[in-house]
């Protein structure tokens, strides 16, 4: 079975500065997705990034970027120019692959992101 | 557009009472339906899945059951609630997007059992 740990329980960070979140899982599959989820205080789960692991390069959306070591089993995710409403908890999550259609998620913990105005 | 309702929102109820908690999903057909849990301190868990009407997969052990009466409908019960069912429970619904798919939560559901 496929495990996700957040090491992280809490991080702050000075708005408009970067931070990075850390990500490791373990695994027996050479196929799989990994993601970044956000859930801010309206508890609304919101998908920030994904990477497929058959790719080498790092996923990016905005100001959003992962660093993505699959030798390591590492997924960290870095969020620059912090802003206040990136505040919320963060949750990294692992999909096999071959389940095509199917969003079975296993979950870490959760970093709770403070930011600091 | 696609949206998720979970509700209630909130919920208290006593040990040993039965428990109904209710997603429905709009603008889209045979979804892919989840429910999971996220009990204190830990991450959010697999609790059920359903690729179809009538059609469940259990993933852990437990003392919830799950139903899904429609398409769009998915409902985690209880005939009695212990005090470890306390926790937050997320809806979820998922589809396929050209070559990927995508899940989609609910707003949750924080049950307290007292």
């Amino acid at each position: 079975a496929q495990t996700v740990t957040q090491s992280q329980p809490e991080m702050s960070v000075q708005e408009a500065e970067t931070v990075t979140l850390s990500c490791t899982y373990d695994t027996s599959e050479s196929d799989y997705y990994l993601f970044w989820y956000k859930q801010p205080p309206s508890r609304q789960m919101i998908l920030v990034i994904r990477q497929e692991a058959y790719k080498q390069q790092n996923a990016t959306e905005n100001r959003f970027s992962v660093n993505f070591q699959k030798a390591a089993k590492s997924f960290s995710l870095k969020i620059s120019d912090s802003q206040l409403g990136d505040a919320a908890m963060y949750f990294c999550a692992y999909r096999s692959a071959p389940d095509f259609g199917n969003e079975k998620l296993t979950f870490g913990t959760g970093t709770r992101l403070t930011i600091i105005p | 557009s696609q949206t998720i309702h979970q509700w209630p929102a909130t919920l208290v109820q006593p040990v040993g009472s039965p428990l109904s908690l209710e997603c429905t999903v709009e603008g889209t057909s045979n979804p892919n339906l989840y429910w999971y849990r996220q009990a204190a301190g830990r991450g959010l868990q697999l609790l059920f899945y359903s690729v179809g009407i009538g059609q469940i997969s259990s993933e852990v052990p437990q003392n919830l059951s799950a139903s899904r009466p429609q398409d769009r409908q998915f409902i985690l019960s209880s005939k009695k609630l212990l005090l470890s069912d306390s926790g937050f429970y997320l809806c979820a619904w998922s589809r396929r997007v050209r070559y990927r798919t995508e899940a989609f939560f609910g707003q949750g559901t924080r049950l307290t059992v007292v």
